[in-house]
């Protein structure tokens, strides 16, 4: 199985920061790379898609970049609704494979 | 608009089969190229893929290994329904369930475009 490690696990930040978070995959995954955004009780959003693809709809202050087997999510001007985990997933080859989250709150 | 609900019943005890539903509105669930998946996500714990199927020509099912072959992933056009079974539940599957598509094209990377919010079971005698 392809594993995933994202960094960091969690961290705190206020409305209006910038915030990366990196994915890194065990093998090559070209750009097979998608992140999402978890709230409790929502259903789960898809962010990004092929490593830096923005979803229809997703606000353009969402940024992915990289290939291979690094990854990066840049969120800028961070929004209250931005607080929430957040996920890579490679789609590369089966059995799909998460990282293990990262959760941003509120300083 | 494409929306996923899951249904199930919340609690199963150790031992059963696990029986969930996915119903899916806004769109028909084989008229195209999609991949309806499973997930889940024990209580403070990370996403595990469970399997998907495919609705295009091959209609292709594959599971997670991890699995042990206890999974059945299905589907009813009639009924525009996903359904997932787990046999042999142990409180190790104890977890939220969600169901999620992926469409399927030329150069797509098939990425979970649409999730349910997911239904939480709990495997105890």
């Amino acid at each position: 199985d392809i594993q995933m490690t994202q960094s960091p696990s969690s961290l705190s930040a206020s409305v209006g920061d910038r915030v990366t978070i990196t994915c890194r995959a065990s093998q090559t995954i070209h750009n097979y790379l998608n992140w999402y955004h978890f709230q409790p009780g929502r259903a789960p959003k898809l962010l990004i898609f092929g490593a830096s693809s923005l979803q229809t709809g997703v606000p353009s202050r969402f940024a992915g970049s990289g290939s291979g087997t690094n990854f990066t999510l840049a969120i800028s001007n961070l929004h209250p609704e931005d607080f929430a985990t957040y996920y890579c997933q490679q789609t590369y080859t089966t059995p799909l494979t998460f990282g293990g989250g990262t959760k941003v709150d509120i300083k | 608009q494409v929306q996923l609900q899951e249904s199930g019943p919340g609690l199963v005890k150790p031992s059963q089969t696990l029986s969930l539903t996915c119903t899916v509105s806004g769109g028909s669930i084989s008229s195209g190229n999609f991949y309806w998946n499973w997930i889940r996500q024990p209580a403070g714990k990370g996403l595990e893929w469970i399997g998907r199927l495919y609705t295009g020509g091959s209609g292709s099912i594959k599971y997670n290994p991890s699995f042990k072959g206890r999974v059945t992933i299905s589907i009813d056009t009639s009924k525009n329904e996903v359904s997932l079974e787990l046999s042999s539940v142990t409180a190790a599957d104890s977890a939220r369930y969600f169901c999620a598509r992926a469409r399927d094209y030329a150069g797509s990377v098939r990425p979970l475009d649409y999730w349910g919010q997911g239904t939480l079971v709990t495997v105890s005698s």
